[in-house]
């Protein structure tokens, strides 16, 4: 049973447009969530995180919104930029469960074309 | 940023043999590291959170007389796949969280660059 979904495998996206990923979550218990950036040959990287008491965080060109009503959240990347072709994997966390385990989407390769 | 290196970075093996992946924190201490498992075209499945000085602790499904982790030290944990077969084949990658660094800050989880398995 997939708890974190990311139903996009890839996305292409003109540099300078914005990129959105999605990923959606079932389980209610996921309190907190972040999205790791991926190139290949290197492990997962951190690129920014929302708790669920927010409904938005940003951080420079990213911004991560959260709808928990609908258990879902985007990655917004505006301008995307050709060094942000990578996997973005969606990951969530139960911080009530003491176990510190992530539980991660299957990822979507984002290619930003020049 | 931290790093977190893993060795071999790919191997190949027979299919009976055993095989020792090293998972490294290179410039801080972790109490616990963790193990994933990723197949193609799937996300990251956890196998097992492994705590320095004891125990790890398996995911169902995860069989621990196969998937031996020893975690000696603050800065090494060793995955080791014994009697390898092919649908052991896989990318193994762990990841650290960084001991000195209070509180649920979750970007602390550093990961490695991971292992590709190939069992023949």
């Amino acid at each position: 049973d997939q708890q974190v979904k990311q139903n996009s495998p890839s996305l292409s996206v003109q540099e300078g447009r914005i990129s959105i990923l999605n990923c959606d979550y079932t389980n209610s218990m996921f309190d907190y969530f972040l999205w790791y950036k991926k190139y290949p040959a290197e492990g997962p990287t951190f690129l920014i995180s929302i708790s669920s008491i927010k409904d938005k965080n940003e951080d420079g060109r990213f911004t991560v919104f959260l709808n928990k009503s609908a258990k879902h959240l985007s990655l917004h990347i505006v301008p995307s930029q050709p060094g942000d072709s990578a996997v973005y994997f969606c990951a969530a966390f139960h911080s009530g469960a003491g176990s510190y385990q992530l539980t991660f989407g299957k990822g979507t390769k984002l290619s930003v074309i020049p | 940023g931290a790093v977190v290196s893993q060795h071999p970075s790919r191997v190949i093996c027979k299919s009976g043999t055993s095989v020792k992946i090293e998972c490294r924190s290179l410039d801080f201490q972790a109490t616990t590291m963790f193990w994933y498992r990723q197949f193609p075209k799937q996300s990251l499945m956890l196998m097992a959170t492994s705590n320095e000085g004891s125990k790890a602790t398996y995911e169902q499904g995860v069989e621990k007389d196969k998937f031996l982790i020893n975690h000696a030290s603050l800065t090494l944990s060793t995955l080791t796949v014994t009697s390898a077969h092919p649908e052991d084949s896989s990318f193994y990658i762990c990841s650290a969280r960084d001991l000195g660094l209070a509180g649920v800050s979750w970007e602390t989880q550093y990961f490695g660059p991971g292992t590709r398995l190939l069992v023949l």
